[in-house]
């Protein structure tokens, strides 16, 4: 079974930009959760969409946004970006909600912002 | 509210010593708790876990018992590998609670290495 994917791997956006990065959960799961993992705040959430709702949300600013598809796939949007949201952005599949199973986590998407 | 404080690394071990990772947490209830690890360029793997008070997680030599009495989750492996250096992160999700945030809560990590 393949694992979870995340694209693109690494990504360079100027100040001010937005971008978009995409996960794809492991076949047959639902739940989709984001996180931020950066050397001086570790490991924060972002937000967890299950069957297409948004179920939970991190301390994070209106900039950062998500959605999740009727297949599962699910995107995340940073608009307006700025030096501090360069991070290792990290997506995790479950089956059910997040904590009541385990979740899997894709390699990441390595985002700098110049 | 829900956190988890695990000891500051580095630990830098040699081969075949002894492993312990100190995890306590605060919550609520009762969490489940988690020991994920990273390897350099990848995501978070699952190690092990444990859903309730006294359960042991073990997986690949690594062990780590839930303790209520003293809010604890500490990871121990008897034997380390060059192959087991990776950052360690110990991680709880709270209880589902309509009212509150249920998103997992993880530590900073700790990253071993483990010189041959």
């Amino acid at each position: 079974k393949a694992g979870v994917t995340q694209t693109p791997r690494y990504l360079i956006k100027t100040r001010g930009q937005q971008v978009t990065l995409s996960c794809s959960p492991i076949s047959g799961h639902r739940s989709v959760s984001w996180y931020q993992q950066t050397p001086g705040q570790g490991l924060q959430f972002l937000f967890e969409y299950f069957s297409e709702t948004q179920r939970n949300k991190g301390n994070f600013p209106g900039r950062f946004s998500g959605r999740q598809f009727s297949n599962s796939r699910s995107e995340m949007n940073v608009s307006t970006l700025e030096l501090g949201d360069s991070a290792l952005y990290l997506c995790a599949s479950s089956l059910a909600l997040a904590g009541v199973g385990e979740q899997y986590f894709g390699p990441g998407t390595r985002l700098t912002v110049t | 509210g829900n956190s988890v404080t695990q000891m500051e690394g580095p630990v830098t071990l040699s081969e075949e010593a002894f492993l312990t990772i100190n995890c306590t947490y605060t919550a609520t209830g009762y969490p489940s708790l988690f020991w994920y690890v990273q390897y350099p360029g990848e995501g978070l793997q699952l190690l092990l876990k444990a859903t309730k008070a006294d359960d042991k997680g073990s997986n690949k030599g690594f062990e780590a018992t839930y303790r209520k009495e003293t809010t604890s989750f500490h990871l121990e492996k008897g034997s380390v590998q060059v192959s087991d250096s990776a950052v360690y992160f110990c991680a709880l999700s709270p209880p589902r609670d309509p009212y509150n945030n249920n998103d997992m809560r993880f530590g900073a990590g700790t990253r071993l290495t483990v010189k041959p």
